[in-house]
C-alpha cells in the first residue's frame, strides 16, 4: 500500500448506530488530519493531530471522536449522528506542520450516508 | 468576507485553449498558497503550491502569486479534456497553526 489509505470507501449507518472510520498514511508524516466536505459547501477541517497529539478541534459536535493511536493511523469515531452529517470524510497527512513541508495528501475519502 | 474565494463556475474552455482559474484570500498575512483538483467523486490532488510572489511553472501548469492583491491563480495551458474537474484553491492562513482553508472551487469543463 501506498499514500493515504481510508477504510471502508462507503458506510451507510442508521442514527443510533457506532461505526469508525480508520485512514492510515504510508509517507512517513507525522500530521494527520480528517476533513468533512458536503455537497456544495467548502472542504471543512475537522481535527488536527501532530506527532500523535491533537492540535485543534474546529468546533466539531462530540459525536465525532478522533483517536490517533500512533502517527500512521487516524481514527474517527461516529456515534448517534444525524443525517445532516452525511458528507465524503477525507483524511490527509503531511509532513510536519512547516511552511515547506506542510503539503497535504488526501486519501481516497469514505462516503458516509446516515439514515 | 470568505476567507477563501473562488468563482465556482461552471468555466467552460475550448481542448488547447488557456485556462484560467483566480483565488483571492482575505488575510494578508497568509504565506502558503495551493492548488488541487477533484475530479467527481474522487479526494483532492495536489497540483502546485506556491509561497512566493511571482509564477511558478510546472509542465502545463503556472501558478500565479501577488501577495500584494492578496491573489492566486492557476494558468492551465493546452487545456485537454482530462482536465476537467474542480480546482480547490487552499491557504494557510497566518495564525491557523498551519491548517489550509480551502476555498469552495472552481468547477472547470474542457470541451473537446
Amino acid at each position: 500500500e501506498t499514500g493515504v489509505t481510508q477504510t471502508p470507501r462507503h458506510l451507510v449507518m442508521g442514527m443510533t448506530n457506532k461505526k469508525s472510520l480508520k485512514c492510515e498514511q504510508h509517507l512517513g508524516h507525522n500530521a494527520m488530519y480528517w476533513y468533512k466536505q458536503s455537497a456544495k459547501k467548502p472542504l471543512e477541517l475537522m481535527f488536527v493531530y501532530s506527532l500523535e497529539e491533537r492540535v485543534e478541534n474546529n468546533s466539531v459536535p462530540s459525536r465525532f471522536s478522533p483517536e490517533c493511536p500512533n502517527s500512521s493511523h487516524l481514527f474517527l469515531h461516529l456515534h448517534t449522528l444525524q443525517p445532516e452529517d452525511s458528507a465524503l470524510y477525507l483524511c490527509a497527512s503531511s509532513q510536519a506542520l512547516a511552511q515547506g513541508a506542510d503539503t497535504q495528501y488526501f486519501g481516497p475519502g469514505t462516503r458516509l450516508t446516515v439514515l | 468576507q470568505k476567507e477563501v474565494e473562488q468563482n465556482s463556475g461552471p468555466l467552460s474552455v475550448p481542448e488547447g485553449a488557456i485556462a484560467s482559474l483566480n483565488c483571492t484570500y482575505s488575510d494578508r498575512g497568509s504565506q502558503s498558497f495551493f492548488w488541487y483538483r477533484q475530479y467527481s467523486g474522487k479526494s483532492p490532488e495536489l497540483i502546485m503550491f506556491i509561497y512566493s510572489n511571482g509564477d511558478k511553472e510546472d509542465g502545463r501548469f503556472t501558478a500565479q502569486l501577488n501577495k500584494a492583491s492578496q491573489y492566486v491563480s492557476l494558468l492551465i495551458r493546452d487545456s485537454q479534456p482530462s482536465d476537467s474537474a474542480t480546482y480547490l484553491c487552499a491557504v494557510i492562513l497566518s495564525g491557523s497553526a498551519r491548517q489550509l482553508t480551502f476555498g469552495s472551487g472552481t468547477q472547470l469543463t474542457v470541451l473537446p
